[in-house]
């Protein structure tokens, strides 16, 4: 199956840095790349996604790249403000789904915007 | 519209026991989901069901059970807990299968000893 791996696990910046967090995955019929993000004591919440067909998507202070030729794909994160400190998780997937694992989630990065 | 909805939040369990996690959902999504989250090992799935009367297993399915009566409940059973599954538990639902969006509840805190 699909291997996703994230990093840093761990990232902190100065309030009004940016933060980038790393993934890469292993299957290349893997076509959708959301990313959650995780305040403490809460589920995971989406907050951007990207499909196979397009490079970059931003919203706001929030953009995800992707490279497919590499397998990797990247959350950027700019001027961070203190509530943007939570664990951050990356997924791959292969929509449309049909049966079995239909996420493949990464370890984690716990960020911490120090203001 | 309460979302995803879980209880208990937190739990203490002696080896052994057995419980039931409840996760209920009042948006009408086909497709709900039982995870795991361990430190260092992100969310791995354990359960899934694409609709009532319909589950299967996931990557981690061993010692929990899964039943789909109604569209909104999905309840994970621990048959004999074991130390090995204390973890957060998080249940989620998309609208349908082919619905990538993962809604996901508040999560229960589960300890094993």
């Amino acid at each position: 199956g699909e291997n996703v791996e994230q990093h840093p696990s761990t990232l902190s910046v100065q309030e009004g840095d940016s933060a980038v967090i790393k993934c890469t995955y292993s299957d290349s019929a893997s076509n959708y790349f959301p990313w959650y993000k995780q305040e403490l004591g809460k589920g995971p919440q989406l907050i951007i996604d990207i499909r196979s067909n397009v490079g970059e998507k931003k919203d706001q202070r929030i953009a995800v790249t992707l490279n497919k030729t590499a397998k990797h794909f990247s959350l950027h994160i700019t001027e961070t403000q203190p509530e943007d400190s939570a664990v951050y998780f990356c997924a791959a997937s292969t929509q449309p789904y049909n049966t079995g694992n239909q996420f493949y989630f990464g370890t984690g990065t716990s960020l911490t915007v120090i203001p | 519209n309460a979302g995803v909805t879980q209880t208990p939040k937190f739990q203490v369990l002696k080896t052994g026991q057995s419980m039931t996690l409840q996760c209920a959902q009042d948006m009408n999504h086909e497709y709900m989901s039982w995870y795991r989250q361990d430190p260092g090992m992100g969310l791995r799935l354990i359960h899934y069901s694409v609709g009532a009367g319909i589950t299967d297993q996931g990557e981690v399915p061993n010692g929990y059970n899964v039943s789909r009566s109604t569209t909104e409940d999905f309840p994970l059973r621990l048959l004999s807990a074991a130390p090995s599954q204390t973890s957060v538990y998080f249940c989620a639902s998309s609208y349908s299968r082919s619905n990538e969006k993962l809604f996901f509840g508040s999560g229960t805190q589960l300890s094993v000893l």
